[in-house]
């Protein structure tokens, strides 16, 4: 099975940086992955990493640290329509996605 | 190009009924899955098929059936529904992208059972 730990809520100040953390304990790991999530919709893809290091993209960037079992997301330059909530979720190797409960972001002006 | 598709978007049931919610994607993926959010809470896997005529269950799979028939239809059968199958209901379908596996979700159904 998988466990994977995340905050419940964070709040900051727009246009500051905000990171999310997550740590998991999975049977299997093929992958993380961290979706946004507005209140009533969809998630969306943010990022994916199956590697060491750091992805950026634009004002998001992500790190794993596989031996850690750890992973964070990072917001930049926040803005007011960040204001969401950001799941990790970790994929094994049968392509399933097992997903943290989630951390409610809010930007505050 | 239309993604993924759910109907129906919102449904109250009255406890005992059974009602089937829709799942179609165009875009030609292997991969299928349903979801479900509980408020507050992350999704959890309930069904899950790597292809037309595979299907398997998921983690919290319990009072729910689902076929595939077909690489764009995914349905997911709830018989005699319960209180506790309140919740919002997401299918999703995955392909191959560079850097990994996309996943696409629908809108979501969102059903009360009362």
């Amino acid at each position: 099975g998988q466990n994977i730990d995340q905050p419940t809520e964070m709040t900051a100040t727009e246009g500051a940086i905000v990171q999310i953390n997550c740590t998991y304990q999975t049977s299997g790991f093929n992958g993380l992955f961290w979706y946004q999530q507005h209140a009533g919709e969809a998630p969306t893809f943010l990022s994916y990493n199956v590697l060491d290091g750091l992805e950026e993209k634009g004002r998001f960037s992500s790190f794993l640290s596989r031996s850690k079992g750890y992973s964070y997301l990072l917001l930049k330059e926040l803005q007011m329509k960040d204001s969401a909530s950001y799941l990790c979720a970790v994929r094994d190797g049968d392509y399933k996605l097992s997903f943290g409960a989630g951390t409610t972001v809010t930007v505050r002006a | 190009n239309a993604g993924v598709t759910q109907t129906p978007k919102f449904r109250i049931l009255k406890i005992g009924q059974s009602m089937t919610l829709q799942c179609t994607q165009d875009m030609n993926h292997n991969y299928m899955y349903w979801y479900r959010q509980d408020p507050g809470m992350g999704l959890k896997l309930i069904y899950y098929s790597v292809g037309a005529g595979i299907t398997d269950k998921g983690e919290v799979p319990n009072g729910y059936n689902v076929s595939r028939s077909t690489t764009e239809d995914f349905p997911l059968r709830l018989e005699l529904a319960a209180p506790s199958q309140t919740s919002v209901y997401f299918c999703a379908s995955s392909y191959r992208q560079e850097g990994g596996y996309g996943y696409t979700f629908g809108s979501g159904t969102r059903l009360t059972v009362v």
